[in-house]
């Protein structure tokens, strides 16, 4: 399983937009791409997966160069309530146990 | 969306007692189930993969006779904690895969606290 690497912490404001990156260098041929976000005292909610190049849902972006060493999950004009914890996995679709890494912790402040 | 539901979200036991903690996925079957562990300000860390109709698979340093897990059913696992100790005291995860599609969905996490 691919490890990735994470920045620990990041710091925002209401109405900003959010970049975090997370590299894998060791991603292999089938592997997927998928982002967590987590509050205190509750499970992961996923929030996007991708494959390569660019992925877009109602919450957030997410953009893979061509070699796929690396993310970024783009969380547009977040709000407070995006304060969380942010994992990013790597995994065989459908078929790898999900090994999470450090994760970014957000702070979102007024 | 799928929707894995834990009970009991929280529970206070005394040292020395065991604890069953359910993991049910509620709109979907799922022959594969995973148990994660998470103290405070830690990330998530995988104990167990519970397979359905067998035995469950341990990660490497989780006590699986401590730690005992039951897949008896598509939308059930269990995670027994045995003679449970003041540092088994955690945030227990389970998760389960839609293998439909793919995905991969969390439960709420069950409060362990051991006295």
């Amino acid at each position: 399983l691919a490890k990735t690497t994470q920045p620990i912490s990041m710091d925002s404001y209401e109405g900003q937009e959010v970049n975090i990156t997370c590299s894998h260098n060791n991603i292999a041929t089938n592997d997927y791409i998928t982002w967590y976000q987590q509050f205190p005292s509750q499970g992961p909610r996923f929030i996007i997966q991708g494959y390569k190049t660019k992925v877009t849902n109602e919450v957030a972006s997410l953009f893979i160069p061509a070699d796929r060493k690396s993310s970024t999950l783009s969380l547009p004009r977040v709000s407070l309530s995006d304060t969380a914890v942010y994992y990013c996995l790597v995994g065989t679709y459908n078929t790898d146990k999900l090994i999470f890494g450090t994760g970014t912790r957000l702070q979102v402040f007024p | 969306g799928a929707v894995v539901s834990q009970h009991p979200s929280r529970v206070i036991c005394k040292s020395g007692t065991s604890v069953k903690i359910e993991c049910r996925s509620l709109d979907f079957q799922a022959t594969t189930m995973f148990w994660y562990r998470q103290f405070p300000k830690q990330s998530l860390m995988l104990m167990a993969t519970s397979n359905e109709g067998s035995k469950a698979t341990y990660e490497q340093g989780v006590e699986k006779d401590k730690f005992l897990i039951n897949h008896a059913s598509l939308t059930l696992s269990t995670l027994t904690v045995t003679s449970a100790h003041p540092e088994d005291s955690s945030f227990y995860i389970c998760s389960a895969r839609d293998e439909r599609i793919g995905e991969q969905y969390f439960g709420p996490g069950t409060r362990l606290t051991v006295t």
